[in-house]
């Protein structure tokens, strides 16, 4: 069985670019998150989807970010326009049934801004 | 609040010898406890869980957790380190009612050969 897929594995933009990034879940997960990680600190909520539904997005930063999640399958992530502040490895992770269960994870996008 | 505190920044420890990871949670109602791993240029991976039950709690690769209500604390451990343990270890919670992991800072394990 595929895991969760992430893509690109890196990408370096300059300032004011725009990058989006993929998430392809595991099959049949109706949960996705997105979670962030800059340089050394706590790896961080950005979003939660039930489906193609945004359940929780209280973690986006701003409203430079859009998360969609068309047809409840794969996702994307638009930084648009990227900030320095932006770089940090995002992650994607999915999960069956939320809650306490294990969430599985992507392995990550590393984003520099430049 | 929700958090999770990781003290250490870096674990170092000979092969062969005990490893213990250390976390402490915030208290706020009664949280679900996980462990990941995160070996380089890889994904972070699932280690193990407590829900409830048993205090002690078994994972993968002969990790095992201790949740402590009383000291708030769920130290991940490792009776015999091996070299290819060396990786990033986060801690994290979920409460009740919520659905995101809320992670520590992690901690760099170290085995030494």
């Amino acid at each position: 069985e595929a895991g969760v897929t992430q893509f690109p594995s890196h990408s370096v933009i300059e300032k004011g670019q725009t990058v989006t990034l993929r998430c392809d879940p595991i099959s049949g997960h109706d949960n996705l998150y997105w979670y962030r990680r800059v340089m050394g600190k706590e790896i961080k909520f950005l979003l939660h989807f039930v489906k193609e539904s945004k359940q929780d997005e209280s973690g986006m930063p701003n409203n430079r970010f859009l998360a969609e999640r068309t047809g409840g399958t794969y996702s994307t992530l638009k930084v648009q326009p990227a900030e320095l502040e932006d770089s940090g490895v995002y992650f994607c992770a999915s999960s069956q049934y939320g809650g306490n269960t294990e969430a599985f994870f992507g392995q990550g996008t590393r984003l520099t801004v430049v | 609040a929700q958090s999770v505190a990781q003290p250490e920044d870096q674990v170092n420890v000979a092969e062969g010898n005990p490893l213990t990871v250390k976390c402490t949670y915030s208290v706020s109602g009664n949280p679900y406890l996980f462990w990941y791993v995160q070996y380089p240029n890889r994904g972070l991976q699932f280690l193990l869980k407590y829900i409830t039950g048993d205090n002690l709690v078994k994972g993968s690769y002969g990790f095992e957790a201790e949740f402590n209500k009383s000291q708030t604390s769920f130290h991940l451990k490792k009776p015999s380190a091996l070299v290819s343990d060396s990786a990033l270890y986060f801690c994290a919670v979920i409460y009740y009612g919520n659905n995101r992991l809320a992670f520590g800072k992690g901690n760099q394990v170290v085995v030494i050969p």
